[in-house]
């Protein structure tokens, strides 16, 4: 079974700083990796997802993420982060079967302080 | 595009009670899987249907049933209500054919508050 692993529940970080969330992964099989954000009051967005390929891939609002197959991580990073970008991200590991079930890890809470 | 539609927004219940949640998927997706969303828990998959039949489905108890309708629309009940029910219930569409690799599209939510 798949398990994903967000170690960070809360990340505090100034306004224009760079920002990494970490994700860690565990599977035997392929998997299809994710980024989603979700906004106060709000259901989730998606930011990016890997399927295969390079393993740098760059998602909406300035995000971007490497998977990393031998460390089985896929770390969400952002150059400079705006006041906007609070919120709560989630990692997420989509299965290889045909059919939709995604794991979700236990989300990280981005705060951004002016 | 109409994005994913969820009515009602929020719900209070007493134990004991039961609930229907429902979820209005984009057009033209035929995949509807279901979350509950908790503070402990995080997002948990409840279960997922495509074309009227349940294709996949989590660690949930019995209380916990759904169904799709022909025009893809789906409706989650909750049965004998429990205090530990109380979470923000997340439905999501997609297309469908393309498994674990397919994005989801999320709705807003529903609120439920179990007292």
């Amino acid at each position: 079974a798949q398990s994903v692993t967000q170690l960070d529940s809360q990340v505090p970080v100034f306004e224009e700083a760079p920002v990494e969330l970490r994700c860690n992964y565990s599977s035997s099989v392929s998997v299809y990796l994710f980024w989603y954000v979700q906004y106060p009051n709000q259901g989730l967005q998606l930011l990016l997802k890997y399927l295969s390929g390079s393993t740098l891939v760059k998602g909406i609002n300035g995000f971007e993420a490497e998977f990393n197959k031998s460390q089985t991580s896929f770390h969400l990073r952002k150059p400079s982060v705006h006041i906007s970008d609070t919120a709560e991200y989630f990692c997420a590991a989509g299965d290889s079967g045909g059919y939709q079930k995604v794991t979700f890890g236990t989300g990280t809470k981005l705060q951004v302080i002016p | 595009k109409a994005g994913v539609t969820q009515t009602p927004r929020y719900l209070i219940k007493t134990r004991g009670q039961q609930v229907t949640l429902s979820c209005s998927p984009i057009s033209g997706h035929r995949s509807v899987s279901w979350y509950q969303q908790t503070p402990g828990q995080g997002l948990q998959f409840l279960f997922e249907y495509f074309s009227e039949t349940q294709r996949n489905k989590g660690n949930f108890p019995g209380r916990f049933s759904g169904r799709q309708f022909s025009n893809s629309r789906s409706e989650m009940n909750v049965s004998t209500l429990e205090l530990g029910d109380s979470a923000l219930y997340l439905c999501a569409s997609s297309w469908g054919l393309a498994g674990g690799q397919e994005t989801q599209y999320f709705g807003p939510g529903t609120r439920l508050l179990v007292l």
